[in-house]
């Protein structure tokens, strides 16, 4: 099976854009989780999606927002970029709720 | 109090020797326990779950949960320049809607030649 994918890999945006990351899942996989990662915060769960559904969400702010289509692949948006929201964005998918969650080679974001 | 408690490293072992990783967490609803393994500037991959109390082996990894003391750990045997990363724990809370996995800060080892 091929694994989870992410689009695009790199993106450098400037302060104020916004900017949308792309997450296919393995295929079969229903749940899509989000997660930021910085080297002063470790990795942090920004949100999940089952069936199309936000199931869960980290404590960010609204600016980090996300979807899932009906063909599991899932998107995120981040509006109004700030300096600090530069980071890997990694993607995860699992089959089931509660069950093992395998990443995608994310997404880094540079913020200038 | 974090939540899932790692020492930060660098654990430098040398090849061929015993890496052994803890981690604890504080929340005793917790359910399932994962490992992950992440070189650097690359994604987290998956080294093992385990969810009951006891010890996993799964090639020169060994997991070890123990509930009722909190605490997780990871055994590398035969340690090899390539176990060389960050090591992950994170853990999946019982009270926790869907999925949210809650990650450790992660322990950097170091195999030495």
């Amino acid at each position: 099976k091929a694994g989870v994918t992410q689009t695009p890999r790199y993106l450098i945006k400037t302060r104020g854009q916004q900017v949308t990351l792309s997450c296919s899942p393995i295929s079969g996989h229903r749940s899509v989780s989000w997660y930021q990662q910085t080297p002063g915060q470790g990795l942090q769960f920004l949100f999940e999606y089952f069936s199309e559904t936000q199931r869960n969400k980290g404590n960010f702010p609204g600016r980090f927002s996300g979807r899932q289509f009906s063909n599991s692949r899932s998107e995120m948006n981040v509006s109004t970029l700030e300096l600090g929201d530069s980071a890997l964005y990694l993607c995860a998918s699992s089959p089931l709720i509660r069950d093992t969650q395998y990443f995608g080679p994310g997404t880094r974001l540079t913020v200038l | 109090q974090k939540e899932v408690e790692q020492n930060s490293g660098p654990l430098s072992v040398p090849e061929g020797a015993i890496a052994s990783l803890n981690c604890t967490y504080s929340d005793r609803g917790s359910q399932s326990f994962f490992w992950y393994r992440q070189y650097s500037g690359k994604s987290p991959e998956l080294i093992m779950s385990i969810y009951s109390n006891g010890d996993k082996e799964d090639g020169r990894f060994t997991a070890q949960l123990n509930k009722a003391s909190q605490y997780v750990s990871l055994l590398i045997r035969d340690s090899q320049p390539s176990d060389s990363a960050t090591y992950l724990c994170a853990v999946i809370y019982i009270k926790a809607a869907g999925n949210k996995l809650t990650f450790g800060g992660g322990t950097r080892v170091l195999v030495k030649p």
